[in-house]
């Protein structure tokens, strides 16, 4: 089975701190993605990366940045969390080569970040 | 733009009725289409995976339907249990030069009652 984990559940954080929020794919997929989840917004792409080093922005960028140094993780980075970013955050992975019958992406179990 | 819309929104039913949720899509070109199943603060699960030529896919209970032609998804749950109240996505795949693109739904939030 397809495992993501994601580094904490919960995470409260006080404005302007710099947050890291690490998610680990076990196999050996080359896509990951970054997502946030607000209530009547669904998921909303911020980041997602098809390559170690790569990365490419998604539909909400702005406030985030995403470090992928190894193929397993890909961590995001809020450099000075504001309280816009309260949310829920969801990892994902993905294999690059998408098969006849199409490819599911894999979801950790999310990341709820409170930042007052 | 690539738009998934899903009805209803919420949807409260009574343990061991069937329901159905309903997904349209205007997603460009149309590479599959999936449901996903979301328990509250846990991540989403995949469901069903359907590419053009399906029309039909069974999980267990759930049975997904696509009419591509008319660029409807539903999803059919039989015979309710407790353990559906869940909010359930549809996602649609396009798959350009750029690579491939998923365009999630709003979700639609079940209750189940016994």
């Amino acid at each position: 089975d397809v495992k993501v984990t994601q580094s904490s559940r919960y995470l409260v954080k006080r404005t302007g701190e710099k947050v890291f929020l690490e998610c680990v794919q076990d196999m050996d997929h080359e896509n990951m993605f970054w997502y946030r989840q607000d209530p009547g917004l669904g998921l909303r792409l911020i980041y997602f990366s098809y390559d170690v080093k790569m990365k490419e922005k998604g539909d909400i960028p702005e406030g985030y940045s995403v470090s992928r140094e190894k193929k397993e993780r890909f961590s995001l980075i809020l450099e000075s969390a504001s309280t816009n970013q309260t949310s829920m955050y969801l990892c994902a992975s993905m294999r690059a080569r998408i098969a006849r019958g199409g490819e599911t992406q894999y979801f950790g179990p999310g990341t709820r970040l409170l930042v007052l | 733009k690539n738009q998934v819309e899903q009805s209803p929104q919420s949807l409260i039913i009574l343990e061991g009725k069937n329901c159905t949720l309903q997904c349209n899509y205007t997603v460009s070109p149309f590479s599959n289409l999936r449901w996903y199943k979301q328990d509250t603060g846990r991540g989403p699960v995949s469901l069903t995976i359907m590419t053009f030529s399906e029309n039909t896919k069974s999980n267990g209970r759930y049975t997904a339907t696509l009419d591509a032609d008319t660029k409807q998804s539903s999803l059919h749950i039989t015979a309710s249990q407790l353990s559906d109240s869940a909010s359930y996505i549809c996602v649609v795949s396009a798959t350009n030069n750029a690579g491939n693109m998923l365009t999630f739904g709003g979700g639609t939030r079940l209750m189940v009652k016994p």
